[in-house]
């Protein structure tokens, strides 16, 4: 079975300072992972995608990630906050064996990002 | 380009009631998949629809169950309702033959059960 654990559930940065949010993932198979990220009151928007070509993958907003099969790892980073970062960020991973990202995403129970002016 | 719309946005049932939520895919998608998210916590997976049927299905019980129109808009019905079903419902699409895109994401219903 696949899981996704993000450590931290609550990640405080000023404006302007790297954000680092981490995502661990857990699957017998090559995974698709992604990031998204939820504002108030609003669904899930897609952030970035990795299906196995460049393990460092670049999203919107400035976002990226890295993946890392020996650390079984997809953290989030950008290289400097702006107030309209703040948000709840998700992991999820999908099983390639079972189609692809067309079936159903695992996702990590998130990560609140707040920005300090 | 319309996304995924979800209707209604908000709802409150009571106990033992029996809802029906509804979703239009993004135009040009042919599957729909549902997720409740509780407060607090990451969506989980209910179930997935394509070519009107239930093709994948996650660790919920009977009580919840959907459908797919030949548009490939879908409801969602949840039978029998309890406090815990309180949440918020989102519906994702996709399109089966490209099996390295992303789903797409409605605003979500929230559902509250008094």
């Amino acid at each position: 079975a696949q899981s996704v654990t993000q450590l931290g559930s609550h990640v405080s940065v000023s404006e302007g300072a790297l954000v680092l949010l981490r995502c661990n993932y857990s699957s017998s198979v090559p995974p698709y992972l992604f990031w998204y990220v939820q504002y108030p009151n609003q669904g899930l928007q897609l952030l970035l995608k990795y299906t196995s070509a460049a393990t460092l993958v670049k999203g919107i907003n400035g976002f990226e990630a890295e993946f890392k099969k020996s650390e079984t790892s997809f953290h989030l980073t950008k290289p400097s906050a702006h107030m309209s970062d703040a948000a709840e960020y998700f992991c999820a991973v999908s099983d390639r064996a079972s189609g692809g990202s067309n079936y159903k995403l695992t996702f990590g129970k998130g990560t609140l990002l707040t920005v300090n002016p | 380009d319309a996304g995924v719309t979800q209707s209604p946005t908000h709802l409150i049932k009571t106990r033992g009631q029996q809802v029906t939520l509804r979703c239009s895919p993004k135009s040009g998608h042919d599957t729909v998949s549902w997720y409740q998210q509780a407060l607090g916590q990451g969506p989980q997976f209910i179930f997935q629809y394509y070519e009107e049927e239930e093709r994948q299905r996650g660790n919920f019980p009977d009580r919840f169950s959907g459908h797919q129109f030949p548009n490939y808009s879908s409801e969602l019905n949840v039978n029998a309702l309890l406090l815990g079903d309180s949440a918020l419902y989102l519906c994702a699409s996709s399109l089966r033959a490209y099996s390295n895109q992303p789903q797409h994401f409605g605003d979500g219903t929230r559902l509250s059960i008094l």
